[in-house]
């Protein structure tokens, strides 16, 4: 069955450092997402990416943070600057429209340690 | 924007029990419930989802109950077993090309053998 993946399975960097997290959606869906999930806490929405162009973002996807689709596969999450507070598990996950337009399949996530 | 709240935070059951999750949320234009279930260190999993249009959907001994007039929805689990346990994510969205979801705080459910 096919899969999300993500790479790197964790990510260590210094505050104020730029960090890139990497995904490969399924391989036939067209709706992208990044959420977010501090340690211990509800996984939060950040980003949604469907056409090329940002679909919709929350207020934690300040200008810090950048999404993109540099080819045919991979989808990529950049942090410019990085806080401390920017730790915290990273998932991508996207979804098949028309066939499931509403399931979301999550990859397996990237440990962001911001130290 | 959408709040949805979930209760409780933990829940400990005998195996072979039910167990009974409930989440509420606020805006009446959500209308895709999916539930999640988060193993440790793992990918949250898609379980069961329930549409508006639906009252109660079943899959095996996983159930999902939806009320749309008291904006509830609930997860039902009977003959609970301990590969059950995990941190289990109610999520609420309005329909539309990308459903963007708000999920509730999570329960994490504990079944002892």
């Amino acid at each position: 069955e096919p899969e999300v993946t993500q790479t790197p399975s964790h990510q260590v960097t210094q505050m104020g450092q730029e960090v890139i997290l990497r995904c490969v959606p399924i391989s036939n869906h067209l709706y992208f997402y990044w959420y977010r999930q501090i340690l211990g806490q509800k996984v939060e929405f950040l980003v949604s990416f469907y056409n090329n162009e940002i679909s919709e973002k929350s207020e934690i996807f300040d200008d810090q943070f950048s999404v993109e689709r540099p080819d045919g596969s991979n989808f990529t999450l950049k942090i410019r600057s990085t806080k401390l507070e920017d730790s915290a598990m990273y998932f991508c996950a996207s979804s098949d429209p028309p066939r499931a337009i509403y399931e979301q399949y999550f990859g397996p996530g990237t440990r962001l340690t911001v130290t | 924007g959408e709040n949805v709240e979930q209760h409780p935070s933990t829940l400990s059951v005998q195996e072979g029990d039910s167990a009974v999750i409930k989440c509420t949320y606020s805006d009446s234009a959500s209308n895709y419930f999916p539930w999640y279930k988060q193993e440790l260190g793992k990918r949250p999993q898609l379980i069961i989802d329930i549409r508006s249009n639906v009252g109660e959907k079943k899959d095996q001994r996983i159930a999902v109950t939806l009320n749309k007039t008291a904006k509830h929805f609930s997860l039902h689990i009977t003959e609970t077993q301990p590969e059950d346990s995990a941190v289990y994510f109610c999520a609420a969205s309005i329909r539309s090309g990308y459903s963007t979801l708000t999920f509730g705080k999570g329960t994490m459910l504990l079944v002892s053998p």
